[in-house]
């Protein structure tokens, strides 16, 4: 079956703009989750969905972060007046419910100029 | 907050040589851990994962880890590696109630042929 996918998977944008980063996590998982990935900072915790529960922001960085996701599936990732250290990747995992392995996408990665 | 710690951050290794990497975590509670690997060009993929029961893990591609308590480790093993083991290795842990992976560092390990 398919796996997570995200798109777009490159995206180079200027100091300033808005960018949205999409999620299509595998069908029939519940739980959704943003991480990112860059030099300085390794892997981090981002933003977490499970089911129709309020979604676990605590991961993320600043309040030009937000994050939805429509009918249980598919998640936008939106960061506003995007700086230059917001360049990372951004992974996307889903997983079923519980402690349960996280299936991860290609990730997008994030250019700001 | 839980933390984990990788202490090598690269790992340079023959054909047919035996590879441990160490990974430390510091949480108060039930934790649940795993090894994600990442191939050059890849998505994170799932090693191996340990939630209960036998401390000794096996995984895929020949790899085990050891899950000690009293150490709050879970060093990753391969008696044997091969060129294609070259990648990057990352020990994560969840807490019980099965939220976000905080990852470690991440080492990359080298294989020379």
């Amino acid at each position: 079956g398919a796996g997570v996918s995200q798109s777009p998977s490159n995206k180079v944008t200027e100091k300033g703009k808005d960018v949205e980063l999409r999620c299509d996590p595998i069908s029939g998982h519940t739980a959704l989750y943003w991480y990112r990935q860059s030099l300085g900072q390794g892997l981090e915790f981002l933003i977490y969905f499970q089911g129709n529960s309020a979604p676990d922001k605590s991961g993320l960085p600043s309040d030009r972060f937000s994050a939805e996701r429509t009918g249980g599936s598919v998640s936008t990732l939106t960061i506003q007046r995007t700086q230059q250290e917001d360049s990372a990747v951004y992974l996307c995992a889903s997983s079923s419910p519980g402690p349960n392995e996280q299936f991860f996408g290609p990730g997008t990665r994030l250019t700001v100029l | 907050a839980q933390s984990v710690s990788q202490h090598n951050h690269h790992v340079i290794l023959s054909e047919a040589a035996s590879l441990e990497l160490g990974c430390n975590y510091s949480y108060g509670g039930t934790v649940n851990l795993f090894w994600y690997v990442q191939y050059p060009g890849q998505h994170l993929q799932l090693l191996l994962k340990y939630f209960s029961g036998d401390p000794l893990v096996k995984g895929i591609k020949g790899f085990e880890a050891e899950f000690i308590k009293s150490k709050f480790s879970f060093n990753l093993r391969k008696p044997s590696v091969q060129w294609s083991d070259t990648a990057e290795y990352f020990c994560a842990v969840t807490g019980n109630a099965g939220n976000m992976l905080t990852f470690g560092g991440g080492t990359r390990l080298m294989v020379k042929p």
